[in-house]
């Protein structure tokens, strides 16, 4: 089974504070994914990541950063939390490949509440 | 740009019974993929269903089926047999190069 997992559940900052969220999949998968998710927003996709070192911008980029430096480890980096970016925070995986490229295997997610 | 529109915030239905979820997307594009995923309370999102465009027939896992409306752009996923493990958030989405777009996502409540 694909099991990916996020570094932790509950994470709480201050505003300004530097914060990094961990996602590691055990797949050897190509694919990886930050989204955020909002009530009655569904799932927004913030970066993603083809292969390793490589980053390709989603819809809502802007006060996030990614780092992909080995293939299983993706993070998700806020240079500088605000509290507009409290959100449930999903990471996700998914093989290469026209079909498989689509099916996205998900971690448990980390719900962050900046104050 | 494409788009998926879940309409209903939020659906129930009784244990045992079939309920219907609706999903409509918006797209110039011929070949493409769509999904359900589920999300239980506190648990991972997983994927239920998926379909090809280019495929006539609708999809069927188990006691999930799809009527995939194509030009109607319009894919409603069945549940038959509900039941109380079936309560979570449902989530519609459109497959566009290397990314998903979703839907708002639909509450399906089971009552016992």
């Amino acid at each position: 089974d694909v099991k990916v997992t996020q570094s932790s559940r509950y994470l709480v900052k201050r505003t300004g504070e530097k914060v990094f969220l961990e996602c590691v999949q055990d797949m050897d998968h190509e694919n990886m994914f930050w989204y955020r998710q909002d009530p009655g927003l569904g799932l927004r996709l913030i970066y993603f990541s083809y292969d390793v070192k490589m980053k390709e911008k989603g819809d809502i980029p802007e006060g996030y950063s990614v780092s992909r430096e080995k293939k299983e480890r993706f993070s998700l980096i806020l240079e500088s939390a605000s509290t507009n970016q409290t959100s449930m925070y999903l990471c996700a995986s998914s093989p290469a490949g026209t079909g498989g490229a689509y099916e996205q295997y998900f971690g448990p997610g980390t719900r962050l509440t900046v104050t | 740009a494409q788009t998926v529109t879940q309409s209903q915030p939020e659906m129930s239905v009784q244990e045992a019974e079939t309920v219907t979820l609706s999903c409509t997307y918006d797209t110039s594009e011929s070949d493409y993929y769509l999904f359900w995923y589920k999300q239980p309370p506190s648990r991972q999102m997983i994927l239920v269903i998926r379909q090809e465009a280019y495929k006539q027939q609708n999809a069927t896992e188990n006691r999930f089926s799809v009527n995939f409306q194509k030009a109607a752009k319009s894919f409603s996923l069945k549940i038959s047999d509900s039941q109380l493990g079936d309560a979570a958030m449902y989530f519609c989405a459109y497959a566009s190069n290397y990314q998903l777009i979703w839907g708002a996502g639909t509450k399906l409540i089971i009552k016992p």
